[in-house]
């Protein structure tokens, strides 16, 4: 399968627990997004890497969800000392510099139950 | 920043009939516009997109309509099929999708065969 991977699949943790979500992006692709999702709604972004340089964190990235790129590859998404409201899908999303609009293919997403 | 607005929120129609969902957007400077498909369980897949410097795009029995002017697109579905069934997102990006891609809440649209 060569489109964009996330692991895990689904979480379940604790209150106040620490969480981590990896998301790999299509092998060419530079750009890498996070987004998050609640039930019936839609994706609302969290932050975007142009290869391991993050460029913009949404309002919604408090002080507890730290996103890394280091190699300009995977990336991993942490969450820390989680709430309930953190319960959510956590989508990841990939695209590729040089064509006039940027398509954004997304994972399968990783889905968090905060207890 | 930009909010993207989402009617209908649900959607019913007989097969073979067709759908339309339509969305405004507040900024100005939004130039690129997709249209995703979401199945219950699944990932948001790309269906068809347009840029501002189009007013109109057709893939068989998908077609997008943008009115800059009015700052309002929409999602025509022709000949629908139970398949078509599932949860139908409009988006709104300033930079091409390049950046921040900002979602609408989202239309379910069911297919009754």
């Amino acid at each position: 399968d060569t489109g964009v991977s996330q692991d895990p699949r689904h979480k379940i943790t604790k209150r106040g627990q620490n969480v981590t979500f990896r998301c790999d992006p299509i092998s060419e692709h530079n750009r890498l997004y996070w987004y998050r999702q609640t039930l019936g709604q839609g994706p609302e972004f969290l932050t975007y890497f142009q290869n391991e340089a993050q460029l913009e964190k949404s309002r919604l990235l408090s002080d507890r969800f730290s996103a890394e790129r280091p190699k300009g590859s995977f990336s991993t998404l942490e969450i820390q000392r989680t709430e309930q409201g953190d319960s959510a899908m956590y989508l990841c999303a990939s695209s590729l510099d040089g064509l006039p609009t940027d398509t954004q293919y997304f994972g399968p997403g990783t889905r968090l139950t905060v207890l | 920043g930009e909010n993207v607005e989402q009617h209908p929120s649900t959607l019913s129609v007989q097969e073979g009939d067709s759908a339309v969902i339509k969305c405004t957007y507040s900024d100005s400077a939004s130039n690129y516009f997709p249209w995703y498909k979401q199945e219950l369980g699944k990932r948001p897949q790309l269906i068809i997109d347009i840029r501002s410097n189009v007013g109109e795009k057709k893939d068989q029995r998908i077609a997008v309509t943008l009115n800059k002017t009015a700052k309002h697109f929409s999602l025509h579905i022709t000949e629908t099929q139970p398949e078509d069934s599932a949860v139908y997102f409009c988006a709104a990006s300033p930079s091409g999708g390049y950046q921040k891609v900002t979602f609408g809440t989202g239309t379910k649209l069911q297919v009754i065969p």
